[in-house]
């Protein structure tokens, strides 16, 4: 059965680094997000991307997140300089129809 | 917008006891509801969902669902708890016009033995 994968499965990096979580989407699906949870929180979404663009996203991905659609399969999302609030698991997920989300295993971030 | 929320933030049953986890929307268009299920240190899998037609769903590991658009309602439930059924369930929504999902903020389901 066809899955979305992610790697790493945790990243620990310092504090002002550059980080790029990856994320291989299922391969006949349009529609791609990145969500993230902070430990004990909801689970948020940040970025929706589509047609090689971003579709919507909301208020916490600011300048330092961007998207990426490098290769046709990898989606990457990179945080430029990393705060401590950025720890969370992050989450990659795609979509061939409205909200059917097929999430990825997550990775875990760690800024310290 | 959208917007879920889930009654209750623990709910403990003993093994083989109804499970029973209450989700409300609201939503200003048809709605697209879904549960997904984490399990500790796993990433969110989907349960189950609905998007049209028949209102009460079902999902897998036997769980399911009803939607009840009077009561802006998508209830999850299970007839038998079972020990393997411990994790976090999300209730999420979403619409035809707009694909991200927005998230409740989950109820943790513990099982007695």
């Amino acid at each position: 059965e066809p899955e979305v994968t992610q790697t790493p499965s945790h990243q620990v990096t310092q504090m002002g680094q550059e980080v790029i979580l990856r994320c291989v989407p299922i391969s006949n699906h349009l529609y791609f997000y990145w969500y993230r949870q902070i430990l004990g929180q909801k689970v948020e979404f940040l970025v929706s991307f589509y047609n090689n663009e971003i579709s919507e996203k909301s208020e916490i991905f600011d300048d330092q997140f961007s998207v990426e659609r490098p290769d046709g399969s990898n989606f990457t999302l990179k945080i430029r300089s990393t705060k401590l609030e950025d720890s969370a698991m992050y989450f990659c997920a795609s979509s061939e129809l409205a909200g059917v989300g097929f999430f990825g295993p997550g990775t875990r971030l760690t800024v310290l | 917008a959208q917007s879920v929320t889930q009654l209750g933030s623990h709910v403990s049953v003993s093994e083989g006891a109804l499970v029973l986890l209450r989700c409300n929307y609201s939503s200003s268009v048809p709605p697209y509801l879904f549960w997904y299920v984490q399990y500790p240190n796993q990433g969110l899998q989907l349960l189950l969902k609905y998007t049209t037609g028949a209102t009460l769903v079902k999902g897998i590991n036997g769980f399911e669902a009803e939607f009840k658009k009077s009561e802006t309602s998508f209830h999850l439930t299970k007839p038998s708890a079972h020990m393997s059924d411990a994790a976090e369930y999300f209730c999420a929504v979403s619409d035809k016009n707009d694909y991200k999902l927005s998230f409740g903020a989950g109820t943790t389901v513990t099982v007695r033995a």
